[in-house]
């Protein structure tokens, strides 16, 4: 889990504004998702990706949206429709079905 | 679509006990469950998985059984110590992408010195 990196750490946001949070992987893995975790909660998956060119909603996705361009890249925007965004989000990836590896999350904070 | 219930949600045990927590799941197309150990504020990290093909699986003091008549597969830590505390996520998975999937709601365990 080490190929996955997110970024940035901590981030701030102004009610209203879009915000997009980073995340990469050179594991050459085909899969990625993000996964949303609220305080002492399960991780809620928001949205997944199993090729370059396409993405599937998860459970939770109203409010954000995805991109996946690169093999390598599955950036996140959380916009301003989302109500409750202050969360710690991880994204994961996979070779397969199976194993998802965790990048470092990202600790998203409204002001 | 697949359901995992995980119990209990919180356990305490004493510094070289045994810590047992247990996951149910739904779908019995599910055939791969993982176990993933979370620090606080860190990632979660694999530490154990198991096929369903396979009845146990053993990594020094982690063991995780599955019985896959009764649904149900679990995590045996022995001879705890402290750095084991953390939240520990059961999860099962039918081979198919995104949201079959599906994580346990936690276990945060807590070893006491």
């Amino acid at each position: 889990d080490g190929g996955i990196t997110q970024s940035p750490k901590y981030l701030f946001r102004k009610e209203g504004q879009n915000v997009t949070l980073s995340c990469e992987q050179n594991l050459n893995h085909d899969a990625m998702y993000w996964y949303r975790q609220d305080p002492g909660q399960g991780l809620r998956l928001i949205y997944y990706s199993q090729i370059v060119n396409d993405f599937q909603k998860g459970d939770i996705a109203e409010g954000y949206s995805v991109s996946r361009e690169k093999k390598e890249s599955f950036p996140l925007t959380v916009t301003s429709a989302q109500k409750n965004p202050s969360a710690f989000y991880l994204c994961a990836s996979s070779g397969g079905p199976d194993t998802q590896y965790f990048g470092p999350g990202t600790r998203l904070t409204v002001l | 679509g697949e359901n995992v219930e995980q119990h209990p949600s919180t356990l305490s045990v004493q510094e070289g006990d045994s810590a047992v927590i247990k996951c149910t799941y739904s779908d019995s197309a599910s055939n791969y469950f993982p176990w993933y150990k979370q620090e606080l504020g860190k990632r979660p990290q694999l530490i154990i998985d198991i096929r369903s093909n396979v009845g146990e699986k053993k990594d020094q003091r982690i063991a995780v059984t599955l019985n896959k008549t009764a649904k149900h597969f679990s995590l045996h830590i022995t001879e705890t110590q402290p750095e084991d505390s953390a939240v520990y996520f059961c999860a099962a998975s039918s081979g198919n992408y995104g949201q079959n999937f599906v994580f346990g709601p936690g276990t945060r365990l807590s070893v006491l010195p």
